[in-house]
């Protein structure tokens, strides 16, 4: 079956620095990945979709300039949280869509 | 703007018991609804994925129903066992092509379930 690979699981990083996220589609071809915040307790929103060769498409109140997309192949889109501040802190998972969505095990985020 | 609701938010049962998980939405306009398994401090697998042509799909021990025109999902669990324990989520791919919510997937806050032995 599809298997979407996030990395890394975890990431502890200072205030002020930079974080990158990947998310890799291991056996299948990916023209459209999604990214996601999850909150403790609550459900997944939905940050931006990004989409291979082209500017990802982000979602009401995200920042663009913070959340960094990149998707340059079709089979790896990035993540970077710049500039991460403690309440960027939270656990964030990709997903690739194949007919149904495959997501990737998710990256918590520490930001101290 | 689709609304997705999932009831209860927490269920605990001992283990045996049969369980439905329900799943609301707002707008029939789907083209697929899927449930999926989240455990603690991990990404979501997929458990079934139902057409909006179909009305149910299984697997093993679990059958997912689909009322479209209800805007209704719900999730049968038979004989739950402790390693059912998660947190079980529905999600809702819109059917409408080209607008700027298509592909996107709005999820329920989804149902902590706890089997105890």
């Amino acid at each position: 079956g599809a298997v979407v690979s996030q990395h890394p699981s975890r990431v502890i990083c200072k205030s002020g620095t930079s974080v990158k996220i990947e998310c890799r589609s291991l056996d299948f071809q990916a023209t459209t990945m999604f990214w996601y915040r999850q909150f403790p307790k609550q459900s997944l929103m939905l940050m931006a979709t990004s989409n291979e060769g082209s500017k990802a498409t982000y979602e009401q109140g995200v920042e663009k300039d913070k959340f960094l997309i990149n998707h340059a192949s079709l089979t790896l889109s990035t993540l970077t949280v710049t500039s991460a501040h403690p309440e960027d802190s939270s656990f964030y998972i990709c997903s690739a869509s194949r007919g149904g969505y495959t997501f990737g095990s998710g990256t918590r985020l520490t930001v101290v | 703007k689709q609304e997705v609701t999932q009831i209860p938010a927490a269920l605990s049962v001992p283990e045996g018991e049969n369980l439905v998980l329900n799943c609301s939405f707002t707008d029939s306009a789907i083209y697929n609804l899927q449930w999926f398994r989240q455990d603690p401090g991990k990404g979501l697998t997929s458990l079934l994925l139902i057409q909006s042509s179909q009305r149910e799909q299984t697997s093993g021990r679990l059958n997912a129903s689909l009322d479209k025109s209800s805007g209704r999902s719900t999730l049968y669990i038979a004989a739950s066992q402790p390693g059912d324990s998660a947190t079980y989520l529905c999600a809702v791919r819109p059917a409408k092509a080209g607008g700027t919510s298509y592909g996107k997937l709005t999820f329920g806050q989804g149902t902590i379930l706890t089997v105890h032995p």
